[in-house]
This record gives structure tokens, sequence and C-alpha cells, in this order.
């Protein structure tokens, strides 16, 4: 099974500034690496699949870099709307999907 | 619109059954695989299982942690699919969402979730 892992746990950035947030497997799975966010009460909600396409409608500010076992989603410039739980998920070695354990943003 | 309803949920003993439903809308439901994710309060996501297509023999997947106790089913006829639930676990408490599986593999809708509770 491989494992997810993300950093950090909690990430407190301003409004309309940078976010990184790092996911990084056990072993390599290719570009088969999916973003997902999550704000409360709410299901996920795919942003990001092939590591770096965005998925229908998402905003251009999303952005998904990385191959093999290191992924990266940033988002250029926060907004209110931003604030959530984001998680990475690989498809690439099924089954099991696998997530990682969740970056939450939140506001400074 | 593409939409997953899920249904069924509630408090159930331990050692116990519950059958969740999860009815699709908009979308050619016949042509996808379907998982369960689940997500117990304030934690993370983690995959149930999935059933596959008619073309691919309904093919199934689960979980270590629920494999011999949950099953996974469809109905064509009425676009649902099913997650049975069999000698539950006080762990197995969470909030459980019906998700379509996009053509490679990853999870592009995610229903809106139900809720489960397993308590004595």
């Amino acid at each position: 099974e491989i494992v997810m892992t993300q950093s950090p746990a909690t990430l407190s950035v301003p409004p309309g500034e940078r976010a990184t947030l790092s996911c990084r497997a056990s072993q390599s799975v290719s570009s088969n690496l999916a973003w997902y966010q999550q704000k409360p009460g709410q299901a996920p909600r795919l942003l990001i699949y092939g590591a770096s396409t965005r998925a229908t409608g998402i905003p251009a500010r999303f952005s998904g870099s990385g191959s093999g076992a290191e992924f990266t989603l940033t988002i250029s410039s926060l907004q209110s709307e931003d604030f959530a739980v984001y998680y990475c998920q690989q498809y690439d070695d099924r089954p099991p999907w696998t997530f990682g354990q969740g970056t939450k943003v939140e506001i400074k | 619109e593409v939409q997953l309803v899920e249904s069924g949920g509630g408090l159930v003993q331990p050692g116990g059954s519950l059958k969740l439903s999860c009815a699709a809308s908009g979308f050619t439901f016949s042509g996808s695989a379907m998982h369960w994710v689940r997500q117990a309060s304030g934690k993370g996501l983690e995959w149930v299982g999935r059933i596959r297509s008619k073309i691919n023999n309904y093919a199934t997947a689960y979980a270590e942690s629920v494999k011999g106790r949950f099953t996974i089913s469809r109905d064509e006829s009425n676009s649902t699919a099913y997650l049975h639930m069999n000698s539950l676990k006080t762990e197995d408490t969470a909030v459980y969402y019906c998700v379509r599986q996009a053509n490679y593999y990853y999870m592009d809708v995610w229903g809106i979730g139900t809720t489960v509770t397993v308590s004595s």
C-alpha cells in the first residue's frame, strides 16, 4: 500500500498571499495524483488530477506540479473561500486508493 | 446536473447491519465505477471500496479494514449503488460518501454523505 504524507499539517496564510502545500508518496505514483478541497460540513471537491490538470470550474489560481513521489499544490493568491482542508490522493497503484492526512489552510 | 445522493445512515448497535444507498443522476451510471469513502469526525478520508461497471463484471475491491464485513452492489435499473455493512464496529462510525470514478481512476464527483453511528 502506498502511503501519502502531506506537509505541513496546518498552514497559516494571510489573504492574498501564496500558499504552497506538499504531498509525498512512499513510492513513485507517476503523475497519478489528485488534490481535493474540503470545506467544513461539505463533501470533498476535486481540484486537480494528473498532478497538474485543473478540474472543470477550478480557478487558475490553483496549480499542481510534480511527478514520481513529490507533489505540490500552489494557491497563488488566497481568497476567503480557499480556507479549507486539502487532501492529496494517489490512484497509480490501486486498490487501495490512498489519501494523505490533509493540510488545513487557515487565515493568518 | 451530475449528482449523487446518499441515504440510509443512522444509529446502529455494534454487531449490527446497515445498508446505504447512493442514487445517481445526470450521467451514464452504467458506465461508471463507483466508490465509497468514509470520514470519521475530525479525521481524514479513508477509501472503503469500489464496484466496477457491468463491462468489467461488476468487480469489487475493499479496504482491509472492511473486507469480509462490507459488500458493494449496484442496480443499473435505478442508477443506484449500495453499501451493505455487517458486523459493524464502533470504529466504523463516520460520514460515508459515494463517489464516481472518472475514466482515469481518480474520483471526480462526490455525494453529500450520510452519517453512520455505531454505538450501544
